[in-house]
């Protein structure tokens, strides 16, 4: 599986748009970027997932570079809510022998 | 659509005993995955259910069991509890074919005493 490396901690005035990064160098062609994140107490959420196009929801925009080999969560207006921890994993789409293993993510704080 | 619900919410067992718990995924997901979660080990992965048949297992000793119903409900036990089985405990489901897309219960925290 494609290692990724998140920062341990950001910080984001609420109103303005957080931009969470997440270098993932060793990533393969059929691998998809996934986002979750996890308020503290509660289980993870999913937010979203792209292979190589950018993709945005209801929740979030996730941001890939042309060779792959960084994205970018953008939450464009994040609230105090939005404190968690957001966990960025790579890999294929179907599990079977394989499961979802959670690194350590970065622990966004959302000020007033 | 409702998602997946957990039940109990809470537990407080004592040492020796045995456990269940007891997930509902969402409508239409055949997947289901168990999880414990520690402030030391994080989250890990305890094994994954796919249309009554367990298909991937994390390493737990056999204390840990699990089993999933024709309706996709699935319910996981452990038994002779130990103090450091105290975690919390989650389970998620996932649409067929997109198994990293995983949506999460509230989970059920066990205390072990």
């Amino acid at each position: 599986d494609a290692k990724t490396t998140q920062p341990t901690s950001m910080d984001c005035a609420e109103g303005r748009a957080a931009n969470l990064p997440c270098n993932h160098s060793t990533i393969s062609g059929n691998e998809y970027v996934y986002w979750y994140r996890q308020i503290h107490s509660q289980g993870p959420q999913y937010i979203i997932h792209g292979l190589k196009n950018n993709e945005t929801n209801e929740m979030a925009s996730l941001i890939i570079t042309e060779d792959r080999k960084s994205s970018t969560l953008i939450l464009p207006h994040a609230t105090l809510r939005d404190t968690a921890v957001y966990y960025c994993i790579v890999r294929f789409p179907q599990g079977g022998s394989e499961k979802l293993v959670f690194g350590k993510g970065t622990k966004l704080t959302v000020n007033p | 659509k409702a998602g997946v619900t957990q039940t109990p919410r809470y537990l407080i067992k004592t040492r020796g005993q045995q456990v269940t718990l007891s997930c509902s995924p969402i409508s239409g997901h055949r997947s289901v995955s168990w999880y414990q979660q520690t402030p030391g080990q994080g989250l890990q992965f305890l094994f994954e259910y796919f249309s009554e048949t367990q298909r991937n297992k994390g390493n737990f000793p056999g204390r840990f069991s699990g089993r999933q119903f024709s309706n996709s409900r699935s319910e996981m036990n452990v038994s002779t509890l130990e103090l450091g089985d105290s975690a919390l405990y989650l389970c998620a489901s996932s649409p067929d074919g997109r198994e990293y897309e995983q949506y999460f219960g509230p989970g059920t925290r066990l205390t072990v005493t």
